[in-house]
């Protein structure tokens, strides 16, 4: 397996647009989250998804923020309008609900770097 | 809700000398998972070790050892003859096993701490 797979790398974009980050988790798994991770606040857990479906959204900072996840194989996560204070290294992660997997943590993405300028 | 608490913002370390990392948590539960993940400048995340609450035997992954002691709710990690290869922000992470919990299968952080390796 691929491992799990984000896209863009590196995204840079001025204030106001629109910013789509894209997921793809293991096969299999089917816990999918949204971390956030910046030098003030650490690693955030925005939403985590199970089954397609959002579990848990309190750490979604604003209405700006949406996430979705249409199916299995992909999810995205949406800024719109962007911001400055935006700006970090979010990151996918999936796990499955298997406990004896869970000893495996979780799989992380390699991270998508946004600067919001 | 629970929390991690990673009171080291920074350390450092000689080659080959021991270091060790500390990490408390909180928590009312008593069926839970630990875990120690590496974070170096590629930003990739990279599970170190994790521990069962449920066992008494410490984790020890080759090199990397963890002092886990529940009822002090503190997750220390020993890492030995240490490497420049270590250099790295080390994660402390909980994670509950209730399902009945809201915070069932979500993974919460420490503050992280950064360690350096000295030749």
């Amino acid at each position: 397996d691929a491992g799990v797979i984000q896209s863009p790398r590196h995204e840079v974009t001025e204030m106001g647009q629109e910013v789509t980050l894209r997921c793809k988790p293991i096969s299999g798994h089917d816990y999918l989250f949204w971390y956030r991770q910046t030098m003030m606040r650490g690693l955030e857990l925005l939403i985590y998804f199970n089954n397609n479906v959002p579990i848990d959204d309190s750490g979604m900072p604003e209405d700006r923020f949406s996430a979705k996840m249409p199916n299995a194989s992909f999810s995205t996560l949406k800024i719109q309008p962007s911001e400055p204070r935006d700006s970090a290294v979010y990151f996918c992660a999936s796990n499955t609900r298997d406990r004896a997997n869970w000893l495996y943590g979780y799989t992380f993405g390699s991270g998508t770097r946004l600067t919001v300028v | 809700a629970q929390t991690v608490t990673q009171s080291q913002p920074e350390m450092s370390v000689q080659e080959a000398e021991t270091v060790t990392l500390s990490c408390t948590y909180d928590t009312s539960e008593s069926d839970y998972y630990l875990f120690w993940y590496k974070q170096p400048p590629s930003r990739q995340m990279i599970l170190v070790i994790r521990q069962e609450a449920y066992k008494q035997q410490n984790a020890t992954e080759n090199r990397f050892s963890v002092n886990f002691q529940k009822a002090a709710k503190s997750f220390s990690l020993k890492i030995s003859d240490s490497q420049l290869g270590d250099a790295a922000m080390y994660f402390c992470a909980y994670r509950s096993a209730n399902a009945g919990g809201t915070s069932y299968g979500k993974l919460t952080f420490g503050q992280g701490t950064i360690l350096t390796v000295h030749p």
